[in-house]
């Protein structure tokens, strides 16, 4: 399958700082790129999501880039909260195998208040 | 606002035994899918589930495991032989178009003894 690489697989940050997670992938069909927030025992839920035609997206404090000549797009989360800290998926979904999601390895957000 | 949910939460057998992990998709959907989730790892896509067949499957999804719709709104996953390996989180999900974002249920941990 599609391999996707996400880094870092943990971040600590200052509450009120910002963090950065990226997601690398290496197949240029790909046109769907959600993010999914993961809190302890819980489903995952999409916070935020972009598609191949759009190059940035943001909802409040939390923003998606997409690179398509690089292959790589980046969470962006400002002002961070503790209730921000949760395990962060990215996925992508390729325009030629159809719906099937191709999750990353997961970034373990801690937010230190 | 609706949700998928997923019965039961937690489920424990015995390995060889079968079981069946129900899912009941948001009731306008007509894509279904069901994932699973190794403890501490990425989520893995099983199998796609569109117009009463399976539309994509994954490599993990072989001959022990089917899905089945029985009714209008009930969605199933049958492991036949369940083998140690087949702990985890098992979540269903589902969409209303094949471009659209998936709403994951709240998952069936399963422990293979």
């Amino acid at each position: 399958g599609e391999n996707v690489e996400q880094h870092p697989s943990t971040l600590s940050v200052q509450e009120g700082d910002s963090a950065v997670i990226k997601c690398t992938y290496s197949d240029s069909a790909s046109n769907y790129f959600p993010w999914y927030k993961q809190e302890l025992g819980k489903r995952p839920q999409l916070i935020i999501d972009i598609r191949s035609n759009v190059g940035e997206k943001k909802d409040q404090r939390i923003a998606v880039t997409l690179n398509k000549t690089a292959k790589h797009f980046s969470l962006h989360i400002t002002e961070t909260q503790p209730e921000d800290s949760a395990v962060y998926f990215c996925a992508i979904r390729r325009r030629d195998t159809g719906n099937q999601f191709y999750f990353g390895t997961g970034t373990s957000l801690t937010v230190i208040p | 606002e609706p949700e998928v949910t997923q019965t039961p939460s937690h489920q424990v057998t015995q390995m060889g035994q079968e079981v069946i992990l129900r899912c009941v998709p948001i009731s306008n959907h007509l894509y279904f899918y069901w994932y699973r989730q190794i403890l501490g790892q990425k989520v893995e896509f099983l199998v796609s589930f569109y117009n009463n067949e399976i539309s994509e499957k994954s490599e993990i999804f072989d001959d022990q495991f089917s899905v089945e719709r029985p009714d209008g709104s009930n969605f199933t996953l049958k492991i036949r032989s369940t083998k140690l390996e087949d702990s985890a989180m098992y979540f269903c999900a589902s969409s209303s178009s094949s471009y659209n974002e998936q709403f994951f249920g709240p998952g069936t941990r399963l422990t293979v003894l």
